[in-house]
């Protein structure tokens, strides 16, 4: 079984600040997906960016990267140069990639507030 | 392209009534997960379906719940005699095969509320 833990319930970051969000993750496939998901206030799921576990580089998608230390198991998200827009929850989610259409496993998520 | 569409957005029912969330896919994907998210809490995946059959129903609850994904229109989650437990977002998504990420793509949630 997967598992997902963000630690973090809610984080407060400065604006323009870089702020990290930590997920570490359960598994026992070798092969697997992670994915970062945001929810603002009004509920929607957006979909930020993917790290595959046999990647050899982070994955970056502009102002989001992703910290991958696979023998820590951590997916440790970072976002740089916060902005307001950016206050909203974020959950940390995985699936084994070698079956392709596995449902998603979600960590319980952390709420990030961006500060003028 | 349009997103993953669902309706209603809003659903209030009383206690025993039946509660129907529609999901229409994204153009040209066949699969359709369905998740429900308590407040404060992570999405949890109910069922998996494809047209016309269901792929994992691991996650949903054996009794008054079902689900249907015919050939032609939109997926269907069914909570026969809703209790207020089954207050929560619910959440379809869809997806399809042979792509490296095989992402999933979210509708915008129904929000059920249980009187």
């Amino acid at each position: 079984a997967q598992k997902i833990t963000q630690t973090q319930p809610g984080m407060f970051v400065q604006e323009k600040e870089a702020v990290t969000l930590d997920c570490t993750y359960d598994t026992s496939d070798q092969s697997y997906g992670l994915f970062w998901y945001k929810q603002p206030s009004s509920g929607e799921m957006i979909f930020l960016i993917y790290q595959g576990s046999y990647d050899e580089q982070n994955a970056t998608e502009g102002r989001y990267s992703l910290n991958f230390q696979k023998a820590r198991k951590s997916a440790n998200l970072v976002i740089s140069a916060s902005q307001l827009g950016d206050s909203a929850m974020y959950f940390c989610a995985m699936r084994p990639a070698y079956s392709g259409n596995t449902p998603l496993v979600f960590g319980k998520g952390t709420r990030l507030s961006v500060i003028a | 392209n349009a997103g993953v569409m669902q309706n209603p957005r809003h659903l209030v029912r009383r206690r025993g009534q039946e509660a129907r969330l529609r999901c229409s896919p994204m153009k040209g994907h066949s699969h359709v997960y369905w998740y429900r998210q308590l407040p404060e809490e992570g999405l949890k995946f109910m069922v998996y379906l494809q047209k016309e059959n269901i792929i994992d129903e691991s996650g949903m609850p054996k009794e008054r719940f079902s689900a249907e994904f015919p050939k032609e229109g939109p997926s269907i989650l069914r909570i026969q005699q809703v209790v207020r437990g089954d207050s929560a977002a619910y959440f379809c998504a869809s997806g399809t095969s042979g792509g490296r990420i095989n992402e999933q793509f979210f509708g915008p949630g129904t929000r059920l509320t249980v009187l």
